[in-house]
């Protein structure tokens, strides 16, 4: 089965750029049946879905984060990207990346990053 | 956007008794497209159950989903200490969204 790890930077000021990166290892980030996603949580509070993407180039994004939103997949390097603009501190968050097949249950997770934003 | 309100908060319960989670949706969910995973400290979640009732590979029977349209449930038959940890339910069937958790702690 996959293993998935993100990576990026983990302290950030407002209103940069937040970009994550999560690579996949033990499979093909081309393989047709999977999507990928990044989910977030804030400290002590539940998860939140950001948005999925299809090595196709397919996107799929929440509604409330949707104009701030972007992912992208890089199939040469075997790992996908997230990419949230002009962040505050509600986007302090640790921010996993996941797995999924036909339907949009996670079946596999990396183990998460923590980003924190503050000026 | 479908919210899941998922109840009670906190479950207070002894190693060996039966934890009920309920998961609630504010429609019907097409298809029964909920999943249920658990989240220990520290850890990222784990898929337990998909599609209202089917288990994950390698989830002990132990744990149950069930429901349809807008009303789902996890069982969790007898608890054993591994088993104390916060659960989440998902909906897929329109966009993606989580519920708030319920925690199981040891009472």
């Amino acid at each position: 089965q996959v293993q998935l790890q993100e990576s990026g930077p983990g302290l950030l000021k407002p209103s940069e750029t937040l970009s994550l990166t999560c690579t996949v290892s033990g499979g093909s980030i081309s393989h047709y049946s999977y999507y990928w996603g990044w989910i977030r949580q804030p400290p002590g509070k539940g998860l939140e879905w950001i948005g999925s993407v299809h090595y196709f180039g397919s996107t799929y994004y929440n509604p409330s984060l949707q104009s701030r939103v972007t992912i992208s997949v890089d199939t040469s390097k075997n790992h996908f990207s997230l990419r949230l603009s002009s962040v505050t501190a509600a986007d302090t968050a640790v921010y996993y990346c996941a797995t999924y097949g036909d339907y949009e249950y996670f079946q596999q997770w990396g183990q998460g990053t923590r980003v924190i934003v503050s000026s | 956007e479908i919210v899941l309100t998922q109840s009670p908060g906190t479950l207070s319960l002894s190693p060996g008794e039966r934890a009920t989670l309920s998961c609630r949706a504010s429609q019907t969910i097409s298809s029964s497209q909920l999943a249920w995973y658990q989240q220990k400290l520290g850890q990222a979640p784990r898929l337990l159950i998909y599609g209202a009732s089917s288990r994950a590979t390698g989830i002990p029977d132990r744990f149950s989903g069930s429901g349809s349209g807008s009303d789902f449930t996890l069982t969790i038959s007898r608890l054993e200490p591994e088993d104390f940890a916060v659960y989440y339910c998902q909906q897929y069937g329109s966009s993606v969204t989580f519920g708030g958790g319920t925690k199981v702690e040891i009472k």
